[in-house]
């Protein structure tokens, strides 16, 4: 079975620009997670997708974060501009359903210069 | 707002003795905790979880206790493995998966 998928890997921007990053979750996995790890610091979710609704955004810097899940399947988070505390490592991860374990991808890292 | 609290950010011990990794809460309303482990360059993997309706949960090398009067969890590992080398990430959540909450994480090291 083919784990969480995320891209890119790594990327480099200058702050005020904007960045996307994708992540494809376990076929048939229907809550998506993103979190933000800041380094030194344990995952935060930022967002929870069920199907292509979104059940919890509390924690989304929402001036700046977006996120969406159109087709209930794939995800794209964005930020524009971004600032230089969003340097981080942004984790996606899947469920079978909200009350499942979750399986992480390997996560996108962010360096805002 | 810390509500998870992973006090040692790093931990060393020895091939074949025990690893302890503590972890402490101060939100009454967790119901329901979990270990992850996390290798370099990788997402965090699912170790093992404890609902509050127990204090122990067993899963081979791996024991979790739970005091909920203490707030308190910890995670045994008899006996390490230099394999078992990583960062563990204490998680609760109030409700299953919802809005999980992660500690610092503790680095641990198991040297041959």
């Amino acid at each position: 079975e083919a784990g969480v998928a995320q891209s890119p890997r790594y990327k480099i921007i200058e702050k005020r620009q904007s960045v996307a990053f994708w992540c494809n979750p376990i076929s048939g996995h229907a809550t998506l997670y993103w979190y933000q790890q800041i380094l030194g610091q344990g995952p935060k979710l930022l967002i929870q997708f069920q199907n292509n609704g979104v059940v919890d955004d509390s924690q989304l810097p929402k001036d700046r974060f977006s996120a969406e899940r159109l087709k209930g399947v794939d995800s794209t988070l964005k930020i524009q501009p971004a600032k230089l505390e969003d340097s981080a490592v942004y984790l996606c991860a899947s469920s079978l359903d909200w009350a499942n374990e979750q399986f992480f991808g390997p996560g996108t890292r962010l360096t805002v210069l | 707002d810390q509500q998870v609290k992973q006090n040692s950010p790093s931990l060393s011990v020895q091939e074949g003795r025990i690893s302890i990794l503590n972890c402490d809460y101060t939100n009454s309303m967790f119901d329901y905790f979990l270990w992850y482990k996390k290798y370099p360059a990788e997402g965090p993997t699912f170790l093992i979880s404890i609902s509050s309706i127990k204090d122990k949960n067993e899963d081979g090398r791996f024991t979790v206790f739970l005091n909920k009067s203490a707030k308190h969890l910890s995670l045994h590992i008899v006996p390490s493995q230099p394999g078992d080398s990583a960062v563990y990430f204490c998680a609760a959540s109030a409700g299953n998966n919802n809005d999980m909450r992660f500690g610092a994480g503790t680095r641990l090291t198991v040297k041959p």
